[in-house]
């Protein structure tokens, strides 16, 4: 139980352009969603939180505009990285909380950006 | 914000081996979670602590919150190769279902065959 998962896994995209991440809970329903992005060989560090059927709220120093964050469902949310730029490139991976749970988050696989 | 300080950053081990690693943080944390990142992968949940003084075990693992409930540690004992990978903390301030994670900066896991 609780697996999320991310579309797509990996994608490649030219300066300027936007990209959108999907991200899933398969199994079970989560009201809260997290976006996080993770460089290489450091830790991760949270973008925003997502809530079905609200705004998303955003990390200090996370731009808003340039980061969309959509929370349609207790099953989906979204992350469109606008007008992308080569320092955009980076592991975004989502984690979704259980309608049940309080504090545990369960991760999806990550998708890797590259901005060519 | 909270900040979390994990060491050691990166321990070499032969098989066979027990491995410790430790959190510690300047604040107090409600909760404490234990994940492990494989290259290219998100992070899994290993271990979840609720309690202050709470000891718990999943298999080879065993991760305890500290009494002050400003540190944790995790155990690995009898280390295989599948256990490479990094190793995250991450402690929750509140109780609630909005409470945000704060993760350490991982500790990188190398077993030797």
């Amino acid at each position: 139980g609780a697996v999320v998962s991310q579309h797509p896994s990996w994608v490649i995209c030219k300066s300027g352009t936007s990209v959108k991440i999907e991200c899933r809970s398969l199994d079970f329903q989560a009201t809260t969603m997290f976006w996080y992005r993770q460089f290489p060989k450091q830790s991760l560090m949270l973008m925003a939180t997502s809530n079905e059927g609200s705004k998303a709220t955003y990390e200090q120093g996370v731009e808003k505009d340039k980061f969309l964050i959509n929370h349609a469902s207790l099953t989906l949310s979204t992350l469109t990285v606008t007008s992308a730029h080569p320092e955009d490139s980076s592991f975004y991976i989502c984690s979704a909380r259980d309608l049940g749970e309080v504090i545990e988050q369960y991760f999806g696989p990550g998708t890797r950006l590259t901005v060519t | 914000g909270q900040q979390l300080n994990q060491s050691p950053q990166s321990m070499f081990i032969q098989e066979g081996e027990d491995v410790s690693m430790n959190c510690t943080s300047s604040s107090i944390f409600n909760t404490w979670l234990w994940y492990k990142q494989d290259p290219g992968e998100g992070p899994v949940l290993l271990i979840a602590l609720y309690k202050a003084g709470e000891l718990t075990s999943n298999g080879r693992l065993t991760a305890q919150f500290g009494i002050t409930r400003k540190d944790s540690f995790l155990n690995i004992s009898a280390s295989i190769p599948s256990d490479v990978g990094i190793y995250f903390c991450a402690g929750a301030e509140g109780e609630t279902s909005g409470s945000r994670l704060t993760f350490g900066e991982g500790t990188q896991l190398t077993v030797n065959p």
